[in-house]
């Protein structure tokens, strides 16, 4: 069974850094690109981020909000994908969900596959 | 960046209802086009990509539909357990970007 497991979130003050953390099980963690979206309280999904295979060198996307800011990695011993943050602020604080993508083209991988989410809070 | 536009924002049915969604691309994605359903309180969950195809487990009352810049997502026939927020996403070019949500309610 596909599982994705999110850790790491908790409350920090604005300016300080986090680590989130996704325990990924039950496929081959290198084959696929996997994201971070975020969701901040009462609305909607926002695309974060994105890593992609091991073919393409694990290469990182962001969105712009974050780019700069924020670091996608993963554990390239483990089946871990890593989400750094650094210089948080207060609009930062979102529900942080790990995603897998399949793919049906080489240009096209579509999330397929959902964690259930770590909250971060950013406030002094 | 590609903005994605859902209509309409909420919409309320009832149970046996079949309604309809309907996504807008600010420009063509083909049909690198994804539908997520969110239900209250819940990690989404993936329904369709590629515009049209639907993710293993995902019941046959849901479809997808469309290509360019213009996609639907239609129920056919509204379960209780369909009562949620849907999302659409593209897939085409970075950064990806999702729509805003159209809630779905009993009415």
């Amino acid at each position: 069974e596909v599982q994705l497991v999110e850790s790491g979130g908790g409350l920090v003050q604005p300016g300080e850094s986090l680590r989130l953390s996704c325990a990924a099980s039950g496929f081959t963690f290198s084959d696929h690109y996997m994201d971070w979206v975020r969701q901040a309280p009462g609305k909607g999904l926002e695309w974060v981020g994105r890593t992609r295979d091991k073919g393409k060198s694990y290469t990182t996307e962001y969105a712009a909000s974050v780019k700069g800011r924020f670091t996608i990695s993963r554990d390239a011993s483990g089946n871990s994908l890593y989400l750094q943050m650094n210089s948080l602020r207060t609009e930062d604080s979102a529900l942080y969900y790990c995603v897998r993508s399949g793919a049906v083209a080489a240009n096209y991988h579509y999330m397929d596959v959902w964690g259930k989410g770590t909250t971060v809070t950013v406030s002094s | 960046d590609i903005q994605m536009t859902q209509s309409p924002s909420s919409l309320s049915a009832s149970i046996g209802d079949t309604i309809t969604i309907t996504c807008r691309a600010s420009q063509g994605i083909r049909n690198y086009l994804a539908w997520f359903q969110q239900k209250s309180g819940k990690a989404p969950e993936s329904l369709i990509y590629a515009a049209s195809s639907l993710q293993s487990g995902v019941p046959s009352r849901f479809s997808g539909s469309g290509s360019g810049t213009d996609f639907t997502l239609t129920i056919s026939g509204l379960q209780p357990e369909d009562f949620a927020t849907y999302y659409c996403q593209q897939g085409h070019s970075y950064p990806l970007t999702i729509g805003g949500g159209t809630k779905v309610e009993l009415k």
